[in-house]
């Protein structure tokens, strides 16, 4: 069956360090992998796409892989702050375009 | 540009009644698709409505209907409520070109539903 994985434990970091997640994936031809930030009780925000044929991409202190291979996006927050906490989600598009797929988003928690 | 609006935000209702929710998409954009969010399913596409025709659509039954207007706007309705209905409907749009990709969706501060 089709899954899209996002550890479900909140994780936990100091400022300053290098917050990473990681979106894993089984049984779909992704045309890209998108990442959103989502704060509680707001609507999801959009951050970064990435496409099936790119390997990485970046946007100031965010950074996205993409491993077809592996089957497997990581997101890094570098220099993390406490305006970073959140729940961060990816969501994979298909090929075919038919539906954006959401994973269960992981809690991010920056301690100062 | 503003953004993506839904209203109401907050509606308490009983098992066995119907509801409907309202979305504004941001100008320009036309299309809208609606999400579910529970705590154990995370977001889960609902549908998806695009020059006020139904593109897309998730695995719910049939009680969960939508519909597009000529403004873009859109309304989701369900219908017998059941208390698993109880959940944030998320509302997002996009400037899809109907060529293709979704691309980014700018998403609503949602409604949130309790099923009583």
């Amino acid at each position: 069956s089709q899954k899209i994985e996002q550890n479900s434990e909140a994780l936990n970091i100091q400022e300053g360090k290098t917050a990473t997640l990681t979106c894993n994936y089984t049984n779909y031809s992704p045309a890209y992998l998108q990442w959103y930030r989502q704060d509680p009780g707001r609507g999801p925000v959009f951050l970064l796409l990435i496409r099936e044929n790119e390997k990485e991409k970046r946007k100031e202190r965010l950074k996205v892989t993409f491993d077809t291979t592996l089957k497997q996006s990581l997101f890094h927050i570098t220099a993390s702050q406490p305006a970073d906490s959140a729940t961060y989600l990816c969501a994979l598009m298909n090929t075919g375009f038919q539906k954006l797929v959401f994973g269960t988003g992981t809690r991010l928690l920056v301690s100062p | 540009k503003a953004g993506v609006t839904q209203t109401p935000r907050y509606l308490i209702k009983t098992r066995g009644q119907q509801v409907t929710l309202s979305c504004s998409p941001i100008s320009g954009h036309r299309s809208v698709s609606w999400y579910q969010q529970t705590p154990g399913q995370g977001l889960q596409f609902l549908f998806e409505y695009f020059s006020e025709t139904q593109r897309n659509k998730g695995n719910f039954p049939g009680r969960f209907s939508g519909r597009q207007f000529s403004n873009s706007r859109s309304e989701m309705n369900v219908s017998t409520l059941e208390l698993g209905d109880s959940a944030l409907y998320l509302c997002a749009s996009s400037p899809r070109t109907g060529k293709g990709s979704q691309e980014t969706q700018y998403f609503g501060p949602g409604t949130r539903l309790l099923v009583l």
